[in-house]
């Protein structure tokens, strides 16, 4: 069975400092991968998705990037956090080819201080 | 582009009643459909999906929803709420393409009371 992993899980940082978040996809091949922030009180924002290995769309112009340098490994990255990238970061995975839900991982808390 | 709509951000009923959530959707072609549950500090759970057919569907822990294109809704329902189904809940439509991106609407947080 397929399963997604999101590390850390929580994360206080201060404001300016570098940030990597890690999603990993375990039992499938080829998924299309997202990040989505949920900031409190408030809806699911995409930020970011991956049809392959280095292909990448920005959904939102911040200062926050990913990358996925392995086919099952999706990275959130930013040089210098702002008190605004305060959130929820979830990533998501869903089958190549087909359409279907996408199954989503337990989340990362980050707060920037 | 698509979006969607969740009128209600806060919804209390009590533990037995019945239940529904609105979900209005704006989308050109047939939608794709989502209903998705999250419970504090977790990540979503799939309630149920509507692709194509029966407009009613059946989801897991008691959910249906019903797809009615004339009023581009998809409403979530459950005859009897149990406590354990306090949680925030997420509509949401899909987009066909290489991307299969979803458009998620701002959540209905429900609580029930004992």
């Amino acid at each position: 069975s397929q399963t997604i992993h999101q590390w850390p899980a929580t994360l206080v940082q201060p404001v300016g400092s570098p940030l990597s978040l890690e999603c990993t996809v375990e039992g499938t091949s080829n998924p299309n991968l997202y990040w989505y922030r949920q900031a409190a009180g408030r809806g699911l924002q995409l930020l970011f998705y991956s049809v392959g290995i280095g292909q990448i769309s920005s959904e939102v112009p911040q200062n926050l990037s990913a990358s996925r340098p392995q086919d099952r490994q999706f990275i959130l990255s930013s040089k210098k956090l702002l008190l605004s990238d305060s959130g929820f970061y979830l990533c998501a995975w869903c089958r190549d080819r087909v359409f279907d839900e996408q199954f989503f991982g337990p989340g990362t808390r980050l707060t920037v201080l | 582009a698509q979006s969607v709509t969740q009128p209600d951000i806060h919804i209390t009923v009590s533990e037995g009643a019945s239940l529904e959530l609105r979900c209005n959707y704006s989308y050109g072609a047939t939608p794709y459909l989502f209903w998705y549950v999250q419970s504090p500090g977790q990540g979503l759970q799939l309630l149920l999906k509507y692709f194509s057919g029966d407009t009613l569907v059946q989801g897991i822990k008691g959910f249906e929803a019903e797809f009615k294109r004339s009023q581009s809704s998809f409403n979530l329902r459950k005859p009897s709420v149990h406590w354990s189904d306090a949680a925030e809940y997420f509509c949401a439509v899909g987009v066909s393409g290489s991307a299969r991106q979803l458009t998620f609407g701002s959540g209905t947080q429900l609580t029930v009371l004992p």
